[in-house]
Formats: C-alpha cells, structure tokens, sequence
C-alpha cells in the first residue's frame, strides 16, 4: 500500500519569506499524481497544486512551486513572498494513476509571523 | 453552483445513536467519496462510489454506510455510534478520476463529537 510522509508537523515563516515543506511516498508504481492541499482555519480544502509523475517539470501555480524528486519519491511544497493568508495546514496527497484513491499524509501547520 | 454541501456542519451524539450525514453535489460529478480527519493521521477514505448504484470500501470502512442512489447525493450512515467515530468528515467529489479530471472538491466538512 502507498504511504505518505510529512515530517514537520508545524513550520513557521516570516512575511515575505520562503518556506519549503516536505513530504516523501512510498509505492512501487511508476504512474501517479501527487497534490498539495491547504485547509485555512475554515476548515475548507482547496487544491494548491498538482503534479503528474510522467512529466519531469516541476509544477509552479503563482507563489507556489514544488520540487518533484521521482528517484528519491520526494516532493516538497516551496511557498515564496508568504503571505499571512498561507497560514494553515498543509497536506501532501497520492493518487496512483490505475486507482481513485487519494492518500493523504498526516499534514503540516504553517505559521505566517508579521 | 453550490459546489459540494454538507449537512449538518456539527453533531453530537450519544454513543449507540445512529445519524446520517449528508452530500450532496451539482457539478455532475461521476466520483463520490467520504474521508474522516483525525488529528496526525491526515484525512483517510472511509467509502467511495464512482457512479449511481457503484460503492465500494476505503481504508477504515468499519463502522459506515453508504449508498449512491443518484449522482447528487451520497450520504454517510453512521449505524451505532462509538467515540472512536468522532472526528471531521468531508465529503468530496470529481468528475472523474483520470488526468485532469480527477480533480476533487471538497465539501466544508462536519464536525462529529460522541460522547
């Protein structure tokens, strides 16, 4: 079964500065996709970015970015210029390409300070 | 559009009680699915369904009832309530579940406490 790992339950960043979040999966397929949710204080889930695992390119979507490391079954979350609007949880998420199923890893809480 | 509801947005039960939980979605979405967040474990699949009359189990089914009588709605039967079942369920949905299409939406979620 497919796993997801982010090892930072909570990351803080300074306004206006970049931050990374990590997040490792381990499957033995070679076709997935893989996303990044945040979930505000609202509680709502909103897509932030996705990345399908056949294309080597690195997905950006605005201040968004990740770093896509097939070999390593890595993939880590850049936000850049944070804003106070980014604090939230974060959850990396895998979806095999023959499957429906997404899994999600544990998340990370991301504190913006002004 | 409304996008994907849930009702209601917070229950408390007893333990033994019985409660649906509701879904429902008008994007015309084929793929339904619940999920139960719980603190450190990130949000787990409780049941999907990827069209009327289809379900099927996810990671932690025990406990859970689900039927897809139509494409709108796909509500969550919790059948005798134990305090392992509190937590916050979301209701999610696509259009599909391959390339672009598997897209999901998610619902505001419901915030169940049993006590």
């Amino acid at each position: 079964a497919q796993t997801v790992t982010q090892s930072q339950p909570e990351m803080s960043v300074q306004e206006a500065e970049t931050v990374t979040l990590s997040c490792t999966y381990d499957t033995s397929e070679s076709d997935y996709y893989l996303f990044w949710y945040k979930q505000p204080p609202s509680r709502q889930m909103i897509l932030v970015i996705r990345q399908e695992a056949y294309k080597q390119q690195n997905a950006t979507e605005n201040r968004f970015s990740v770093n896509f490391q097939k070999a390593a079954k890595s993939f880590s979350l850049k936000i850049s210029d944070s804003q106070l609007g980014d604090a939230a949880m974060y959850f990396c998420a895998y979806r095999s390409a023959y499957g429906n199923k997404l899994v999600f890893g544990a998340g990370t809480i991301l504190r913006v300070k002004s | 559009n409304a996008g994907v509801t849930q009702t209601p947005k917070f229950q408390v039960l007893k333990t033994g009680q019985s409660m649906t939980l509701q879904c429902a979605q008008d994007m015309n979405h084929e793929y339904m699915s619940w999920y139960r967040q719980d603190p450190g474990m990130g949000l787990r699949l409780i049941h999907y369904s990827v069209g009327a009359g289809i379900t099927d189990q996810g990671e932690v089914p025990n406990g859970y009832n689900v039927s897809r009588s139509t494409t709108e709605d796909f509500p969550l039967r919790l059948l005798s309530a134990a305090p392992s079942q509190t937590s916050v369920y979301f209701c999610a949905s696509s259009y599909g579940w391959t390339g672009l299409t598997d897209t999901q939406y998610f619902g505001p979620g419901t915030r169940l406490t049993v006590l």
